[in-house]
């Protein structure tokens, strides 16, 4: 089946510093990645939509400036926190798109905690 | 904004019972997605039944969709301890600024086998 592999799966951190996640498409490639953010013991929460060769499509109260998403290639999307702090901690999932005729299934990454000191 | 609202928010059986919950969303769909996610992890898909669809299977799960109710539900038969998890309804449809391929997810149910 479909992989998507995303790096790293946690990342501990100063406040002020920025942490760089990855998210690859292994297996197929991706014009549309997503990432989203969970808080504990709630749901996913879409932050942006990142487009191949195109800027990402931020949901409303995401700031751009703050979370930068790169999609460079087919199989790479990268979501920065920049000047990272406390209240950024959270568990951060990116998705890809697959395209099939079964419909547009998301495929998940296994996740990145991220924790700011 | 969430989209899909599942009840119970959490549910604990024995193992060997059946598991049923219930999704319910508010504006028109294309498709209706179940995913499973592990403490601590990513999503796993699990099915994903059409407006067209009314009912669909895949091994021990079995989703309804109604859409006249704007409700589904995902039934768990002959639950294992390892299907511990909590499971999330997930809808795309006409209502996504970005296009269909974007899903709101519900606030999921957490479910405990016991073994």
């Amino acid at each position: 089946g479909a992989v998507v592999s995303q790096h790293p799966s946690w990342v501990i951190c100063k406040s002020g510093t920025s942490v760089k996640i990855e998210c690859r498409s292994l297996d197929f490639q991706a014009t549309t990645m997503f990432w989203y953010r969970q808080f504990p013991k709630q749901s996913l929460m879409l932050m942006a939509t990142s487009n191949e060769g195109s800027k990402a499509t931020y949901e409303q109260g995401v700031e751009k400036d703050k979370f930068l998403i790169n999609h460079a290639s087919l199989t790479l999307s990268t979501l920065t926190v920049t000047s990272a702090h406390p209240e950024d901690s959270s568990f951060y999932i990116c998705s890809a798109i697959r395209p099939s005729g079964k419909g547009n299934i998301q495929y998940f990454g296994a996740g990145t905690r991220l924790s700011v000191l | 904004s969430q989209q899909g609202e599942e009840d119970p928010q959490a549910l604990s059986i024995q193992e060997g019972e059946n598991a049923t919950m219930n999704c319910s969303y508010k504006t028109s769909i294309n498709n209706l997605q179940w995913y499973r996610q592990n403490s601590g992890r990513g999503l796993v898909h699990l099915i994903l039944i059409r407006s067209n669809e009314r009912e669909k299977h895949s091994g021990r799960l079995r989703v309804t969709l109604d859409t006249s109710k704007k409700s589904s539900s995902l039934l768990i038969t002959a639950s294992r301890a390892a299907d511990t998890a909590s499971y999330f309804c997930a809808t795309d449809g006409a209502y996504s600024g970005a296009g269909s391929y974007q899903l709101t997810f519900g606030k999921g149910t957490k479910l405990s086998v016991i073994p």
